[in-house]
């Protein structure tokens, strides 16, 4: 079955720097998100890019999306030490328009 | 204005017995979803309302598990005869609609004894 899959699986950088975190799923989408989860707490939706877009902006986060590769990349750029968090991709595969496949996330920490 | 709220926040019980989580979307969502999440782990997909149609269940891992959903609002997941694999947060989430981002609860954490 479709699944995303986050790379790094963890990520410690410190407070300032651009942190890049990769995915990659398996079969064609019709969109992918990017969820961030602090510990102990639930999802938070941070931004949805749809199969025909390639990059998409949201403050300090940038996502990319290959389709011709199946990946998709997040990028939060001038990291706070409040970013630290699991950040998780969720894919929708074409023909199931809610059934999200989720990977298991990176840690990303940011080290003040 | 409120999020999804779960509740318990936090179930301990002892293996075999019966528990029911409750969900309260955000009022106006029409799709409502249930996760299980595992030490480490991603989401697994348990089981999706979408207004009057009938649910998808096609990821409930046994016939312990169901779930329902009132009126259109509130949902309650049940787990029957509890086993310790059971064990892990159970996330609800609540959207506009299919292909809209999902809003989540903070979840209940289930430890079976």
């Amino acid at each position: 079955s479709q699944q995303g899959e986050e790379d790094p699986q963890a990520l410690s950088i410190q407070e300032g720097e651009n942190a890049t975190m990769n995915c990659s799923y398996k079969t064609s989408i019709n969109n992918l998100q990017w969820y961030r989860q602090n510990s102990g707490r639930g999802l938070v939706h941070l931004i949805l890019i749809r199969s025909n877009e390639r990059e998409k902006h949201s403050g300090r986060l940038r996502v990319t999306l290959d389709t011709s590769k199946k990946s998709s990349s997040l990028l939060i750029t001038a990291s706070r030490a409040a970013d630290t968090a699991s950040y998780f991709c969720a894919t929708d595969a074409r023909g199931s328009n809610y059934k999200l496949t989720f990977g298991k996330g990176t840690l990303l920490t940011v080290n003040p | 204005g409120a999020g999804v709220s779960q509740s318990p926040s936090n179930k301990v019980t002892e293996k075999g017995k019966d528990v029911e989580l409750r969900c309260d979307p955000i009022s106006g969502h029409t799709a409502l979803y249930w996760y299980r999440q595992s030490l480490g782990q991603g989401l697994e997909f348990l089981i999706y309302f979408q207004g009057n149609s009938a649910p998808d269940k096609s990821g409930l891992p046994s016939d312990r598990f169901s779930a329902e959903r009132t009126g259109g609002s509130v949902s309650t997941l049940t787990i029957q005869r509890t086993q310790q694999e059971d064990s892990a947060v159970y996330l609800c989430a609540s959207s506009e609609g299919f292909n809209q981002p999902q809003h989540f609860g903070d979840g209940t954490r289930l430890s079976i004894l």
